[in-house]
């Protein structure tokens, strides 16, 4: 089956632009994760959709991050405008529901803020 | 507060050496664990997992963890490690109990294999 799909992903933009990112979860998975990753840091969970609805998104900064999960599939995240503590990896990953426990992750976009 | 410690940044073994990375939470409950392993530039891929039941699992690529509930840990182990194994692998813990899946990873321990 084919898995997490993530793009751009590279991008490279300059503070205070905005960018977004796109994720294609696995078919069928109600699950939905963005995660940051700071370079020398695991992942942090920003946002979580069980299907099109948000389940968490308490460590999301709301006032510059988005996301959205329309019709209970792909996925976007905005930033806007971006700093440049933004740079990182947004990796997305999805499951097959609430009770699965393991997450399949995406190769993730490297966003580099200058 | 949940948190997950890997002690080791990096770590330096041998090719065919044995290897051993470490990993200790602190959780008000057994969480569920993970081991996933991350490739440059790719993202995370699950290597085993442990919810209940035999403390000692197996993985892919030849890896096995202990879960040790007295030590509050869940190392990872692999017999003889291959050049292919130089990667970055993170330990996570999850909520036992049902209807969320919130996990926290630790910040990852970088594997160097020398031949």
């Amino acid at each position: 089956e084919a898995g997490v799909a993530q793009s751009p992903r590279y991008k490279i933009i300059e503070k205070r632009q905005s960018v977004a990112f796109w994720c294609n979860p696995i078919s069928g998975h109600a699950t939905l994760y963005w995660y940051q990753q700071i370079l020398g840091q695991g992942p942090k969970l920003l946002i979580q959709f069980q299907n099109n609805g948000v389940v968490d998104d308490s460590q999301l900064p709301k006032d510059r991050f988005s996301a959205e999960r329309l019709k209970g599939v792909d996925s976007t995240l905005k930033i806007q405008p971006a700093k440049l503590e933004d740079s990182a990896v947004y990796l997305c990953a999805s499951s097959p529901g609430a009770g699965q426990r393991e997450a399949f992750f995406g190769q993730g976009t490297r966003l580099t803020v200058v | 507060a949940q948190s997950v410690t890997q002690p080791d940044i990096h770590i330096t073994v041998s090719e065919g050496a044995s290897l051993e990375l470490r990993c200790n939470y602190s959780y008000g409950a057994t969480p569920y664990l993970f081991w996933y392993v991350q490739s440059p530039g790719q993202g995370l891929q699950l290597l085993l997992k442990y919810f209940s039941g035999d403390t000692l699992v197996q993985g892919i690529k030849g890896f096995e963890a202990e879960f040790k509930r007295s030590q509050s840990s869940f190392n990872l182990r692999k017999p003889s490690v291959h050049w292919s194994d130089a990667a970055e692998y993170f330990c996570a813990v999850g909520p036992p109990n049902t209807g969320g899946f919130k996990t926290i990873f630790g910040a990852g321990t970088r594997l160097f294999v020398k031949a």
